[in-house]
């Protein structure tokens, strides 16, 4: 079965960086477009960034547009987030999530990992 | 972009039913709305697609047949009866929107669900 598996999480000053993994298994990786999704303290849903299923668009949050970069590596079946000058509003558990088609249109949160909690803080 | 309002909190008593409301903002009643359900320190998984004319597609994998949607107007319902001590979770609502060149996914803030 589907199986996500999110890593890389953990502690970061403000202004610092942190890069986030999810490995992916149980389905044909390099054929579904992926998202980061995140999920402050006692908060609600907000979607991060969309890559689709070969790299070639990809889409970000205004809030973070800028300062995260979402890619893949289809040959390691494992989807990344490079977040750069990381704030204290960043502070969520970021989960990653399989698309339902390769590309954006009509997509939605398939299946999801249990993610991996980023704290910004000094 | 649609702005999709839920209310914070909602109760049943177990073994009865609730009715969950996600709301579109003006001008998006076509749209379609997917639910997620969210057990307690755990991800959220798919529950399923809602429409104008209900269910779009198939539930998410291992989906009781206790679950059922309806849409109408700017409204999309989640309906649960004979509610178990296992559906006691936050169910947020979500959709997709944009084209061409730029697509965003918006989420309501969810509700949660107390199983009395």
């Amino acid at each position: 079965q589907v199986q996500l598996v999110e890593s890389g999480g953990g502690v970061v000053q403000p202004g610092g960086s942190l890069r986030l993994s999810c490995a992916a298994s149980g389905f044909t990786f390099s054929s579904y477009g992926m998202h980061w999704v995140r999920q402050a303290p006692g908060k609600g849903l907000e979607w991060v960034a969309f890559i689709r299923y070969d790299g070639s668009n990809k889409y970000y949050a205004d809030s973070v547009k800028g300062r995260f970069t979402i890619s893949r590596d289809n040959s390691k079946n494992t989807l990344y987030l490079q977040m750069n000058s990381l704030r204290a509003e960043d502070t969520a558990v970021y989960y990653c999530a399989k698309s339902t088609g390769g590309g954006a249109i009509g997509g939605y949160f398939q299946h999801w990992g249990q993610g991996t909690l980023v704290t910004v803080s000094s | 972009q649609p702005v999709l309002t839920q209310p914070p909190s909602a109760s049943a008593s177990l073994g009865a039913s609730v009715t969950l409301t996600c709301t579109l903002s003006s001008g998006y009643s076509n749209y379609k709305v997917d639910w997620y359900q969210q057990r307690p320190g755990k991800g959220p998984r798919f529950v399923m697609r809602v429409g104008t004319g209900g269910i779009v597609g198939s539930k998410g994998d291992g989906i009781p047949d206790r679950f059922s949607v309806l849409g109408s107007g700017l409204n999309r319902y989640l309906t649960i009866k004979n509610i178990q001590e296992e559906d006691e979770s936050d169910y947020h609502c979500g959709a997709d929107h944009g084209s061409g060149s730029n697509f965003v996914w918006v989420f309501g803030g969810g509700t949660k669900l107390t199983v009395l």
